[in-house]
């Protein structure tokens, strides 16, 4: 089964500077990669994710790369803003059958202005 | 609005009791996950229900149950309820594994 690596646990940034979370994963046949964003009191929700046959994908101010040799992931946020602050999660799928997304024990971002 | 609705919101219960929380999933998702999210240990998997059938197990405790209907809304039961048991329960679906999961707003289970 997979197990998911997620740091940092906090990461304290001012607006305008980049923010980078790394996670790992331990199931090399994983092929789906996806990051959520939860915000204070509300329900996880998809931000980006990538699969396993590209190594960065970017959706305006953030992106996603792939190592799948090292079998890890991150997400990076440029200009970060105040309503970046949120809790990220990584997550992976529980096994080679593809079935339930594991997820990392999160990262609270705190962007200050 | 993830399209996945819980019921109920908020719950408070005595430990010793049993509860059933609800899950409605998106309009033809086949797959429903039940997540519990504590102040510590993030978002943990519990079960997977694909269409009617029990998929996956995670770290679902032999007190807890879920069962998927014909109509693919899920319940969550939670028996012999103890304190630490007091989290936020998530619902969500997918159309198939290995795309996005939408979650549903979750159940404040509070036991006292």
């Amino acid at each position: 089964g997979e197990n998911v690596e997620q740091h940092p646990s906090t990461l304290s940034v001012q607006e305008g500077d980049s923010a980078v979370i790394k996670c790992t994963y331990s199931d090399s046949a994983s092929n789906y990669f996806p990051w959520y964003k939860q915000e204070l009191g509300k329900r996880p929700q998809l931000i980006i994710d990538i699969r396993s046959n590209v190594g960065e994908k970017k959706d305006q101010r953030i992106a996603v790369t792939l190592n799948k040799t090292a079998k890890h992931f991150s997400l990076h946020i440029t200009e970060t803003q105040p309503e970046d602050s949120a809790v990220y999660f990584c997550a992976a799928p529980k096994n080679q059958a593809g079935t339930a997304l594991i997820f990392g024990k999160g990262t609270t971002l705190s962007v200050s202005s | 609005d993830s399209g996945v609705t819980q019921t109920p919101k908020h719950l408070i219960t005595a430990t010793g009791q049993r509860v059933t929380l609800r899950c409605s999933p998106r309009s033809g998702d086949l797959s429903v996950y039940w997540y519990q999210q504590s102040l510590d240990q993030g978002l943990q998997f519990l079960i997977q229900y694909y269409n009617g059938e029990e998929r996956a197990k995670g770290n679902i405790l032999e007190r807890f149950s879920a069962q998927q209907f014909p109509d693919l809304h899920s319940e969550l039961n939670l028996s012999s309820l103890e304190l630490g048991d007091s989290a936020l329960y998530f619902c969500a679906s997918s159309t198939k594994t290995g795309t996005e999961a939408f979650f549903g707003q979750g159940t404040r289970l509070t036991v006292v």
